[in-house]
């Protein structure tokens, strides 16, 4: 059971760079999520969503876009690379509402970005 | 928008201790669930406990234990027999629709 998997786990871009942080889980969640993890401040949450088709904006989602095509897959678009934004991404997942909800979430291994 | 806040930073704890981390919130749901993750080197995000606002009962699990205070917003964690394998970094939760975090608290155990 391979759970909530984050690819990659260390990248390095440039400024102006575009990339995408891939999360996929196999555990039939509605409900996913992207968090960024900052020195002193915590998991903050960037963009997340309630199902297939479904987004919706966190804390600090600007410079981030996300998409939902599919219940497995949520990735997380870097647009225009900036030195801010390097830092450790998580990505997330929860059971829905409706289907055993228990507002735990399961969390990849992380994503360490560094943006030059 | 919901807060959380951890006010220690960094704890240290003696092998075999005692050593309680503190987190308080801010909402006005009356229904919401609070949590403490783990994240130890590895990064991996680790659940430690869980507790759901409308039960009384405080939450425990094997050495670790929440004192739940509704009414003050807060939701300390209890580590009792405090071992090695502790050290790691803390961080409170709370959850209404989205996890929001508390900064963290980093908990050292001393041999």
């Amino acid at each position: 059971n391979a759970g909530v998997t984050q690819t990659p786990k260390f990248q390095v871009l440039k400024t102006g760079q575009s990339m995408t942080l891939q999360c996929a889980q196999d555990m039939n969640h509605e409900y996913m999520s992207w968090y960024r993890q900052d020195p002193g401040m915590g998991l903050r949450l960037i963009h997340y969503s309630v199902g297939a088709g479904i987004t919706d904006q966190g804390e600090v989602p600007n410079g981030y876009n996300v998409s939902r095509s599919t219940t497995e897959d949520f990735p997380l678009r870097l647009l225009s690379a900036a030195p801010s934004q390097t830092s450790v991404y998580f990505c997330a997942s929860s059971y829905s509402v409706l289907a055993g909800y228990t507002g735990e979430l399961f969390f990849g291994e992380g994503s360490r970005l560094t943006v030059l | 928008a919901q807060t959380v806040t951890q006010s220690q930073p960094e704890m240290s704890v003696q092998e075999a201790e005692t050593v309680t981390l503190s987190c308080t919130y801010d909402t006005s749901e009356s229904n919401y669930y609070l949590f403490w993750y783990k994240q130890p080197p590895s990064r991996q995000m680790i659940l430690v406990i869980r507790q759901e606002a409308y039960k009384q009962q405080n939450a425990t699990e094997n050495r670790f234990s929440v004192n739940f205070q509704k009414a003050a917003k807060s939701f300390s964690l209890k580590i009792s027999d405090s071992q090695l394998g502790d050290t790691a970094m803390y961080f409170c939760a709370y959850n209404n629709n989205d996890m929001r975090f508390g900064a963290g608290t980093r908990l050292t155990v001393k041999p």
